[in-house]
């Protein structure tokens, strides 16, 4: 299985900040890469498809880069709904696999 | 709006069996491949199986393959989710997605709220 390893595990951030999450793949994954937000109360949504492709309704704030094992959420302005749970997942090999999460808290 | 709705969680006991369902709207079921994911209690995000959009393939993670069943009925715009021989590490919140697939993109555009499923005697 491809093991995704996130840094960093949490993050204190205040509003305004910009903040970057990292997502290591154990091999490489083509950009086969996602990114989803699950909120406090469980709610989940992709976020950045395919490495770098904003999901619809998705805020401008977000963006993703990164090429070959190593990849990157950016929010270049954290507004209060941000703060919240990331999880990177890739889809270049069975079994689709996320990473453990990365916990984005309010300083 | 496109909902995805769970239920058929609750507690059950070691061995034993549980079905859960996901009733599915404000879309076209039959065109989009499905899939359950799982969430251990402060764990993270774990997939678990996925289902063509007519029922035909299915895929498994290893841990859970010959003991869960995934299944559709397009008619009835439900996905299905048949547990058996359950086991204390099978407890999680289990989340109903939609897969969106098309090459290069494949991710789980949709979620519903989830439903808890506690394996324990």
């Amino acid at each position: 299985d491809i093991q995704m390893t996130q840094t960093p595990s949490s993050m204190p951030a205040s509003l305004g900040e910009r903040v970057t999450i990292s997502c290591r793949a154990s091999q490489g994954i083509s950009n086969y890469l996602n990114w989803y937000q699950q909120k406090p109360d469980g709610t989940i949504k992709p976020l950045i498809y395919y490495t770098s492709n904003l999901q619809s309704g998705v805020p401008s704030r977000f963006s993703g880069s990164g090429s070959g094992t190593d990849y990157s959420l950016t929010i270049s302005s954290l507004e209060p709904e941000d703060f919240a749970m990331y999880y990177c997942q890739q889809y270049d090999s069975s079994p689709l696999t996320f990473g453990s999460g990365t916990k984005l808290e309010i300083k | 709006e496109v909902q995805l709705v769970e239920s058929g969680g609750g507690l059950v006991q070691p061995g034993r069996s549980m079905k859960l369902s996901c009733a599915a709207s404000g879309f076209t079921f039959s065109s989009f491949p499905m899939a359950w994911v799982r969430q251990a209690p402060t764990k993270g995000l774990e997939w678990v199986a996925t289902i063509s959009t007519s029922g035909g393939s299915t895929y498994y993670r290893d841990s859970v393959k010959g003991r869960f069943t995934i299944s559709r009925d397009n008619a009835k715009s439900t996905l299905y989710l048949q547990m058996n021989s359950l086991r204390s590490e099978d407890t999680a919140t289990y989340y109903c997605t939609r897969e969106r697939s098309t090459t290069p993109y494949w991710y789980f555009d949709f979620w519903g709220p989830g439903t808890m499923v506690t394996v324990s005697s």
